[in-house]
């Protein structure tokens, strides 16, 4: 069955800028979450969706923000962009408390 | 505040050694952990888990070992293999999310 899948994989944006992140579940797989991961940070937990409700929140700013839609797919939106936001974005997606599967992430360059 | 630490960046090893990678903890209310690896431009994938109920649990090459009251696992790769060679997580669970540690780099060397 299709992996979790990520798009785009790669991103260039100035900042300021805000910016969309899309993220598609395995297929039955009703749990998304998004980390971010940078150098020496490792992966830091932003949000996890169920059900389209926002169910657990790391400790990012409000420029960090989320939803899901009926179909699972979830999508993530930061805004005024900072250099700081640099960073690979995973998605992950689970079934019950199982581990997850992680997409292969987007690599999110601000300039 | 870091609650699951990995605190050596990398460890290199010879082919056919055994690889140990450290992890420790301070929230003792996880109550699942798990070993993801990762390849540069890849997600991270599955390896192993441990729920805090045992002290461990092996498949095939990997073993976990998990001591609660040092609050500290260990992944043990035997024996190590150059296609090992990746960035690997640990990772506790608690109440919908998982907490990952920084990584620890794992070179083998052929």
């Amino acid at each position: 069955k299709a992996g979790v899948t990520q798009t785009p994989r790669y991103l260039i944006k100035t900042r300021g800028q805000q910016v969309t992140l899309s993220c598609s579940p395995i297929s039955g797989h009703r749990s998304v979450s998004w980390y971010q991961q940078t150098p020496g940070q490792g992966l830091q937990f932003l949000f996890e969706y169920f059900s389209e409700t926002q169910r657990n929140k790391g400790n990012f700013p409000g420029r960090f923000s989320g939803r899901q839609f009926s179909n699972s797919r979830s999508e993530m939106n930061v805004s005024t962009l900072e250099l700081g936001d640099s960073a690979l974005y995973l998605c992950a997606s689970r079934v019950g408390e199982d581990g997850y599967t992680f997409g292969s992430g987007t690599r999110l360059t601000v300039v | 505040d870091q609650q699951v630490k990995q605190n050596s960046p990398s460890l290199s090893v010879q082919e056919g050694r055994i690889s140990i990678l450290n992890c420790d903890y301070t929230n003792s209310m996880f109550d699942y952990f798990l070993w993801y690896k990762k390849y540069p431009a890849e997600g991270p994938t599955f390896l192993i888990s441990i729920s805090s109920i045992k002290d461990k649990n092996e498949d095939g090459r990997f073993t976990v070992f998990l001591n609660k009251s040092a609050k500290h696992l260990s992944l043990h790769i035997v024996p190590s293999q150059p296609g090992d060679s990746a960035v690997y997580f640990c990772a506790a669970h608690l109440t919908y999310k998982y907490i990952f540690g920084t990584g620890t780099r794992l070179k083998v060397l052929a």
